[in-house]
């Protein structure tokens, strides 16, 4: 599995897109880049997943370039609630049901009034 | 989206005891459910891949023994730690993915267990 390296926290104000970014220069052919949410003692919330160029839902953005050994998840006009830390993962999934998903550090995000 | 149930959210139990923590998907079938395991300001570590009608796959360094694994049925698999110590103490969560070209897994609300 490709290893996965991210800020270990960021901070951002209330109504500012925030852009994270993950390396994974190990990243092979048929991997996906997937971004997860968690809240404390909660489970993680899937946020977006990617394989090339940009990926747009309600939530955020993922931003991969060609060469595809870093992404970047970006949430625009984040306010509190989206304090939270976030995954990074890599893997060569894509509605495999029965594929793990195996979790780095994460980016601890703070949200400031 | 699909809901995988975890419970109970929260347990506290005595040295030595045994405590089972369910794992259920609500609205899908999932032969395969995976168990993690989080300790305070650290990611999420799998223990072990839940197979529903055969043993487990436990992770390195996870005890089979200690941590039994049973997956009956495509909706529910159980985890249970046996002979707990304080050092148990952990947030354990479960996670299961519908497949079918859906690449999200959905996590349980894990389970906040003190062993005291």
């Amino acid at each position: 599995l490709a290893k996965t390296t991210q800020p270990i926290s960021m901070d951002s104000y209330e109504g500012q897109e925030v852009n994270i970014t993950c390396s994974h220069n190990n990243i092979a052919t048929n991997d996906y880049i997937t971004w997860y949410q968690q809240f404390p003692s909660q489970g993680p919330r899937f946020i977006i997943q990617g394989y090339k160029t940009k990926v747009t839902n309600e939530v955020a953005s993922l931003f991969i370039p060609a060469d595809r050994k870093s992404s970047t998840l970006s949430l625009p006009r984040v306010s509190l609630s989206d304090t939270a830390v976030y995954y990074c993962l890599v893997g060569p999934y894509s509605g495999a049901g029965s594929y793990q998903l195996t979790f780095g550090k994460g980016t601890k995000l703070s949200v400031i009034p | 989206g699909a809901v995988v149930s975890q419970h109970p959210s929260r347990v506290i139990c005595k040295s030595g005891t045994s405590v089972k923590i369910e794992c259920r998907s609500l609205d899908f079938q999932a032969t395969t459910m995976f168990w993690y395991r989080q300790f305070p300001k650290q990611s999420l570590m799998l223990m072990a891949t839940s197979n529903e009608g055969s043993k487990a796959t436990y992770e390195q360094g996870v005890e089979k023994d200690k941590f039994l694994i049973n997956h009956a049925s495509l909706t529910l698999s159980t985890l249970t730690v046996t002979s707990a110590h304080p050092e148990d103490s952990s947030f354990y969560i479960c996670s299961a993915r519908v497949g079918r070209g859906n690449p999200e897994a959905f996590f349980g609300q894990g389970t906040r267990l003190t062993v005291v």
